[in-house]
């Protein structure tokens, strides 16, 4: 079976400070990846999405990148982190349109990341 | 692009009554509608899904009904219990090829005991 690990669950961090998420997944191979942002109360907010290693689409122009350095690994990062940054992040992935069974996506447990 | 729009956005419901969450969309090649569930501090969980060749799925207390013409989809939780308290995320699948999900923007579900 496929399961998703993201990390860590809970991050404080300073404001000009870097960031580094990382999703991995595992039991599948060539899933579409996606990163997610979730402000208090609100919805989900599309950050990026991946079709394969090194292919990084981004929806919302912003602080953030994402890089795909393996198949099953994908990583949200930042330079220098600003306040509007804080927010509820998760990754998801799901199979590519290729006859594979499903289209849904299954979400990470998330991150929750403060800046200060 | 896609647009979902989801109603209500918060919803209260006593325990053992129905709940039902609304959802349209736009495009009409979308042909997948999954229902998330999302529990605080956690991430969306699928809770049911339904392909465009199908009018209503049911698993349990949970069904979604589709109507394409109309172009909307809804989620009815039966019996409710305390535990189906969360916030309900409806979705449509409209750019096949790299599956790309539109998300509504969530109903806010208190069951009230």
């Amino acid at each position: 079976s496929q399961t998703i690990h993201q990390w860590p669950a809970t991050l404080v961090q300073p404001v000009g400070s870097p960031l580094s998420l990382e999703c991995t997944v595992e039991g599948t191979s060539n899933p579409n990846l996606y990163w997610y942002r979730q402000a208090a109360g609100r919805g989900l907010q599309l950050l990026f999405y991946s079709v394969g290693i090194g292919q990084i689409s981004s929806e919302v122009p912003q602080n953030l990148s994402a890089s795909r350095p393996q198949d099953r690994q994908f990583i949200l990062s930042s330079k220098k982190l600003l306040l509007s940054d804080s927010g509820f992040y998760l990754c998801a992935w799901s199979f590519g349109y290729s006859g594979r069974q499903g289209y849904g996506y299954t979400f990470g447990s998330g991150t929750r990341l403060t800046v200060v | 692009g896609e647009n979902v729009e989801q109603h209500p956005s918060t919803l209260s419901v006593q325990e053992g009554d129905s709940a039902v969450i609304k959802c349209t969309y736009s495009d009409s090649a979308s042909n997948y509608f999954p229902w998330y569930k999302q529990e605080l501090g956690k991430g969306p969980q699928l809770i049911i899904d339904i392909r465009s060749n199908v009018g209503e799925k049911k698993d349990q207390r949970i069904a979604v009904t589709l109507n394409k013409t109309a172009k909307h989809f809804s989620l009815h939780i039966t019996e409710t219990q305390p535990e189906d308290s969360a916030v309900y995320f409806c979705a449509s699948l409209s750019n096949f090829g790299n599956e790309k999900l539109t998300f509504g923007t969530g109903t806010r579900l208190t069951i009230i005991p």
